[in-house]
Order: structure tokens, then C-alpha cells, then sequence
């Protein structure tokens, strides 16, 4: 069945530092793949989402780009920001959406 | 616009207890989904639906049933709940075929089962 990895956390850097979480997925076909943000206490968020392969989704200075040939849809941030602190899912399915086990991310000022 | 609604927010149960958790979406989605998310386990996804009178199973439904008599409406049914049903569970719909558009979340509901 499908199944989608993702590096475990968490993952801590300063303010300001490069960041990437990697994600790669195992399926029938080229599933959808997205990113879900979830702050302390509330659910997830869509942060963004790619339909097809060599697509980039991006959104508040994240990005991912679906690779077909690695499987892969690694998230990627510039400079990142205190309130970046969050738990991250990466995702994939079509009907049937699975969820990795989530990287949580400390930003240190 | 609510978006997706989940009640209650906490519950306790005792081991043996029946209850239905409640979802309801107001977006016209077509596609509803319950996730339970436990420390260090991600979310597994517990049952989904595509439409009006149509579910199927996720990774881990059993001990679990689901209806979906409206569009609006999909709710989870415990039906003699255990302790390893402890979680947060949430419900999740989207426009469209599958979760292919992204999914709106609901805010969880945590049940503890003693």
C-alpha cells in the first residue's frame, strides 16, 4: 500500500536558518502530495500541496517540489522564523490520504 | 463560515461505553475523512467517505463505524470503546476527488478511555 516517510525530529535551528524536512512516498501511480502545519492545540493546516510531478507548491515562504524520479517532496524554507515552530506532516493519496509521523520544529531566536 | 465543526472537544469514557463523535462541514464537500493522531504515530486514517452513502476503510477502522446520510454530516461511532482508543481524533473534508485539493481540518476531539 502506499506509505509516506518523513525524517524524524525534532529538528531545532536559530532564527534566520536554512531549513529542510525531508519526505519521500511509496505508492501505485503519482498520488497527490501535500504539507500540513499543526501550532500547539489546534489542528492541521494545509501549507501546500502539489497535483502532479515537477509541480512546486509553495505558500508564506515555504516551498516542495514533487519529484517523480526521487519520490520525493521535500519542504524547504529560506530563513525561518520563530512562529515557524510547529509540527510538520507530509502527506499523500488520492482518495485515500496518508500521513507521515510528523517532524516537530524548534526555531530558537 | 464554520468551516468543519467537531463535538465535543474532550471526552472521558469508560471502557465498554458507546458514543458518536460528530462532524459537520458546511462547505458542500464531497469528501469527509476521521484521523486518529497519536504521540509519535503521525495520523492513521481511521475511515473516509467520497460522497452521500459511501464509505470506506482506512488503516486502522476497526472498533470504529461510520454513516454518511448527508453531504454535511459524517459521524464516528465508538462502539464499546477500549483504552487503546485514547487519542485525538480528527475529521477532515475536501472539495473535490479525494483529498486531492487539501483537506480543511476540524479543531480534534481528545477521548480518554479508562
Amino acid at each position: 500500500g502506499n506509505s509516506v516517510t518523513q525524517m524524524e525530529g525534532p529538528v531545532t535551528l536559530s532564527e534566520e536558518a536554512f531549513l529542510t524536512i525531508n519526505c519521500t512516498y511509496t505508492a501505485t501511480g503519482y498520488p497527490s502530495l501535500f504539507w500540513y502545519v499543526q501550532y500547539p492545540g489546534e489542528g492541521l493546516q494545509l501549507l501546500l500541496k502539489a497535483t502532479k510531478a515537477d509541480d512546486k507548491g509553495s505558500n508564506k515562504g515555504f516551498e516542495a517540489t514533487y519529484r517523480k524520479e526521487t519520490t520525493s517532496f521535500h519542504l524547504e524554507k529560506g530563513s525561518v522564523q520563530v512562529s515557524d515552530s510547529a509540527v510538520y506532516f507530509c502527506a499523500g493519496g488520492d482518495d485515500k490520504i496518508i500521513f507521515g509521523k510528523g517532524t516537530r520544529l524548534h526555531i530558537l531566536p | 463560515n464554520a468551516g468543519v465543526t467537531q463535538t465535543p472537544k474532550f471526552q472521558v469514557l469508560k471502557t465498554g461505553q458507546s458514543m458518536t463523535l460528530q462532524c459537520a462541514q458546511d462547505m458542500n464537500h464531497e469528501y469527509m475523512s476521521w484521523y486518529r493522531q497519536d504521540p509519535g504515530m503521525g495520523l492513521r486514517l481511521i475511515h473516509y467517505s467520497v460522497g452521500a452513502g459511501i464509505t470506506d476503510q482506512g488503516e486502522v477502522p476497526n472498533g470504529y463505524n461510520v454513516s454518511r446520510s448527508t453531504t454535511e454530516d459524517f459521524p464516528l461511532r465508538l462502539l464499546s470503546a477500549a483504552p487503546s482508543q485514547t487519542s485525538v481524533y480528527f475529521c477532515a473534508s475536501s472539495y473535490g476527488q479525494g483529498g486531492g485539493y487539501g483537506y480543511t481540518f476540524g479543531s480534534g476531539t481528545r477521548l480518554t478511555v479508562v
